[in-house]
């Protein structure tokens, strides 16, 4: 069974300070995702990677950064957190597999960050 | 550039009502098509995928057809339950990559 874990579940922050989200993966998937979702937007990619050492920008990158220092473990950086980054946040794995037309992605339980 | 309409926010049933969740898209090629679904507290898991081979997707009893004529990809359920309560996603597939989510329907089951 696919397994994404997501840390921490909650996380209150203070606008100017640093949050650091983290994500860790079991599937041995080569690629990995970050998404925010948020009413009515549904999700939107931040940041994703093909693989340790990579990281690619989505469709949503300002004001945050990504590490894949790991084939297990994707963090998504926020170096100066503000309150429109209040959102919950979605890690995924991706496995596209042989033949594949799309790959399935594999969520996590997500984060629910608030920034006061 | 490629897009997914959701027009429908939001939707409430009765049980054994039947369930029609409106999906439109936008692209110049030939995506493959896909509903997640997002219970309470839980991530997106994919529910079902359709490419251009095979038209139709059917899972847990859920149905979703892809029309090329009218760029929609509707997810039907002839009887839902309560437990079907959740949201759900309408993607498209840039590629073998990338997503390109909807915004979303929250569906509530009354029952």
């Amino acid at each position: 069974e696919a397994a994404v874990t997501q840390s921490p579940r909650n996380k209150v922050a203070v606008t100017g300070g640093k949050v650091t989200l983290s994500c860790n993966q079991t599937n041995n998937h080569n690629n990995m995702y970050w998404y925010r979702q948020d009413t009515g937007h549904g999700l939107r990619l931040i940041h994703y990677s093909y693989g340790a050492g990579s990281t690619e920008k989505g469709d949503i990158p300002d004001g945050y950064k990504a590490s894949r220092p790991s084939q297990e473990n994707f963090s998504l950086i926020l170096e100066l957190a503000t309150p429109s980054q209040t959102s919950v946040y979605f890690c995924a794995s991706g496995d596209a597999g042989w033949g594949d037309s799309a790959e399935t992605l594999y969520f996590g339980s997500g984060t629910r960050l608030t920034v006061l | 550039g490629d897009s997914v309409t959701q027009k429908q926010g939001q939707v409430t049933l009765s049980e054994d009502d039947f369930l029609f969740i409106n999906c439109t898209y936008s692209t110049t090629t030939y995506p493959t098509l896909l509903w997640y679904v997002q219970y309470l507290g839980q991530g997106p898991q994919l529910l079902l995928k359709v490419t251009t081979a095979n038209n139709k997707g059917i899972s847990r009893g859920f149905e979703a057809t892809y029309d090329k004529g009218t760029t929609s990809f509707h997810l039907q359920k002839a009887s839902v339950q309560e437990s079907d309560s959740a949201v759900y996603f309408c993607a498209l597939a840039e590629g073998s990559w990338q997503l390109i989510f909807g915004s979303g329907t929250q569906l509530t089951v009354m029952p």
